[in-house]
């Protein structure tokens, strides 16, 4: 089954640090693969996607075919990062498989 | 405003007692697409629609329906209502026919308690 694993559900940094939450997906062809940002209180939105190779709010994220990975990074966390972050990949019939979220506190 | 709004926003019923939770978007968008968001699980797709008057299943159907008979429109049925569709509900559009390259844009969601 195609899956996306975010193996935490809570980080916590402090602010200035660097940020790296983790997504694997399972190996299937070629999918794409998003982040999507859930503020408090605000509704879920995507942050980027793998096929923009952009850099949103600062931050980037780097699909691994070999590791089948794509973490999203930050060098320098700021206090309003502090959300839910999904990763996600789409499937043979172009839906988005979702995993389970790691919620991210940025700390003073 | 472009949105996606659903309502209502927070619904407590019964087992059994049937409910609808609208799902309307101003985008002219061919897609939409429900979704129930449960801890530790993420999001599960429940129906999506690539245009009116198609719905397909997602992974988890099961004591759910809709219709798509206007493109603006996506209500979410659960006509026998049981504790486990106890969640929080998200309805999701997108510009295209669906491809996962579109962006989604969700609704605010909708708490549902069944007791």
């Amino acid at each position: 089954a195609q899956r996306v694993t975010q193996p935490e559900k809570l980080l916590s940094v402090f602010k200035g640090a660097p940020v790296e939450l983790k997504c694997n997906y399972s190996y299937s062809g070629s999918p794409e693969l998003f982040w999507y940002v859930q503020y408090s209180r605000q509704r879920l939105q995507l942050l980027l996607r793998h096929i923009s190779r952009e850099s949103i709010k600062g931050f980037t994220a780097d699909l691994n075919k070999g590791e089948t990975s794509f973490h999203l990074k930050k060098p320098f966390a700021q206090e309003e990062d502090s959300a839910m972050y999904y990763c996600a990949r789409s499937d043979s019939n172009y839906q988005l498989i979702w995993g389970a979220g790691t919620k991210l506190i940025i700390k003073p | 405003e472009a949105q996606v709004t659903q309502n209502p926003r927070y619904l407590i019923t019964v087992t059994g007692k049937k409910l609808t939770v609208t799902c309307s978007q101003n985008m002219n968008h061919e897609y939409m697409s429900w979704y129930r968001q449960d801890p530790g699980l993420g999001l599960r797709q429940i129906y999506y629609s690539m245009n009116v008057e198609v719905t397909d299943k997602g992974d988890v159907p099961e004591g759910y329906k809709v219709s798509r008979k206007e493109k603006r429109n996506f209500p979410l049925i659960l006509e026998s209502p049981s504790p486990n569709q106890t969640s929080l509900y998200f309805c999701a559009s997108s510009l295209g026919s669906g491809r996962a390259q579109e962006t989604q844009y969700f609704g605010p969601g909708t708490r549902l308690l069944v007791l």
